[in-house]
């Protein structure tokens, strides 16, 4: 079966300072990645998204950058965060064929102080 | 462009109380709608899908029923436990896309013994 893992759960960073959060996913080929945030008191925001290696999507211009190096490893960056890039961080993968969903991981807290 | 809109929360109902969360969608195609389900500290989880009009999801007590003439795919269920207490998402993701799912921007439900 599939699963995808996340990490760190939790991390307090300060402003500045560099970020890598990291996702892999096991038990499947080529999934499509996805990178999302979900401030507080709003929905999810699509940040980047793949569909192969080193193909990266962005959909919202900011402070963060996200790379594929293997097929199933997606890495969200940032050289100097933001107080602002604080939020729940959450890493989806899903198959390109209709109907289907995404499936999540457990997320990222990051506090920038 | 697509977009999703669901009741705003937080809602507070009493155990086996009725419960509906409303959701309404815009789409230019005929996308797959889904909900979803995040307990607190934790990612999302597929509650239950429905690929095409009239189609009814279903899970956990959980049912919405895709209506194409309203464009509208509420969340029902009969009676509410204490363990029900999460935030719901309301999802669709397009025909012929990338995959991306749009979500809407949550709905805080609370139970109380």
């Amino acid at each position: 079966s599939q699963t995808i893992h996340q990490w760190p759960a939790t991390l307090v960073q300060p402003v500045g300072s560099p970020l890598s959060l990291e996702c892999t996913v096991e038990g499947t080929s080529n999934p499509n990645l996805y990178w999302y945030r979900q401030a507080a008191g709003r929905g999810l925001q699509l940040l980047f998204y793949s569909v192969g290696i080193g193909q990266i999507s962005s959909e919202v211009p900011q402070n963060l950058s996200a790379s594929r190096p293997q097929d199933r490893q997606f890495i969200l960056s940032s050289k100097k965060l933001l107080l602002s890039d604080s939020g729940f961080y959450l890493c989806a993968w899903s198959v390109l064929r209709e109907n289907t969903e995404a499936f999540f991981g457990q997320g990222t807290r990051l506090t920038v102080v | 462009g697509d977009s999703v809109t669901q009741m705003e929360g937080p809602v507070t109902l009493s155990e086996e109380a009725f419960l509906t969360i409303n959701c309404t969608y815009t789409a230019t195609g005929y996308p797959s709608l889904f909900w979803y389900v995040q307990y607190p500290g934790e990612g999302l989880q597929l509650l239950l899908k429905a690929t095409k009009a009239d189609d009814k999801g279903s899970n956990k007590g959980f049912e919405a029923t895709y209506r194409k003439e309203t464009t509208s795919f509420h969340l029902e269920k009969g009676s509410v436990q204490v363990s029900d207490s999460a935030v719901y998402f309301c999802a669709l993701r397009e025909r012929g896309s990338q995959g991306n799912l749009i979500f809407g921007k949550g709905t805080k439900l609370s139970v109380k013994p």
